[in-house]
């Protein structure tokens, strides 16, 4: 059975740091394309960020270009988000997803960013 | 980027009415189009891929068509269970990008 689980969320002030990450199983996690996705609270989801299968090619939204770094560890079948300079359109809840058509997906962990 | 607009915003319906929902690419994205399912406070489910291909699991009374810039989602008969926010999602080009979503409520 696939399993995404998201972790790491939690309270952070404006321009502080996080990271969230994901861990995968049921699945040969370095074949895929992995992906995060958020949703701030009461709106739509808006896609954050991609890396392919052996992580050499990573992608970003405009609106996190530059303060998220993408990454994964094939060995430990683990998905990451490293957030900086965090502002407070940050918040929401961010799910990892599997493959280029987001077949599967986490639980969700949540970001607030408040002073 | 590609912008994608979903209409209506939300409508309402009754259960075994047929609904349609469209999605509209501001680029031609050939069929590279996907749809998902979001209940209140759960993840996002996957329902729909390559326009029209059916997810193994859902229902048959869900379908998709389209290609290029415009698309639909339609539910046969809907199901207490269809009510719910639905989005489609453009996997054509980075920067990849949803819709807005169209919300399903009860009549």
């Amino acid at each position: 059975e696939v399993q995404l689980v998201e972790s790491g969320g939690g309270l952070v002030k404006p321009g502080g740091s996080l990271r969230v990450s994901c861990a995968a199983s049921g699945f040969t996690f370095g074949s895929y394309i992995m992906n995060w996705v958020r949703q701030a609270p009461g709106k739509g989801l808006e896609w954050v960020s991609s890396i392919s299968r052996t992580g050499d090619y990573m992608y970003y939204a405009d609106s996190v270009k530059g303060r998220f770094t993408i990454s994964r560890d094939n060995a430990k079948n683990s998905l990451s988000l490293q957030m900086n300079s965090l502002r407070a359109e940050d918040t929401g809840v961010y799910y990892c997803a599997r493959d280029g058509t987001f077949d599967y997906w986490g639980q969700g962990t949540l970001v607030t960013v408040s002073s | 980027a590609i912008q994608m607009t979903q209409s209506p915003s939300s409508l309402s319906a009754s259960v075994g009415d047929r609904v349609t929902l469209t999605c509209r690419a501001s680029q031609d994205i050939s069929d590279d189009l996907a749809w998902y399912q979001q209940k209140p406070g759960k993840a996002p489910k996957f329902l729909i891929f390559a326009a029209s291909s059916l997810q193994s699991g859902v229902p048959a009374r869900f379908s998709g068509s389209g290609s290029g810039t415009d698309f639909t989602l339609t539910i046969s008969s809907l199901q207490p269970e269809d009510f719910a926010t639905y989005y489609c999602l453009q996997n054509h080009d980075y920067p990849l990008t949803f819709g807005q979503g169209t919300k399903v409520e009860i009549k």
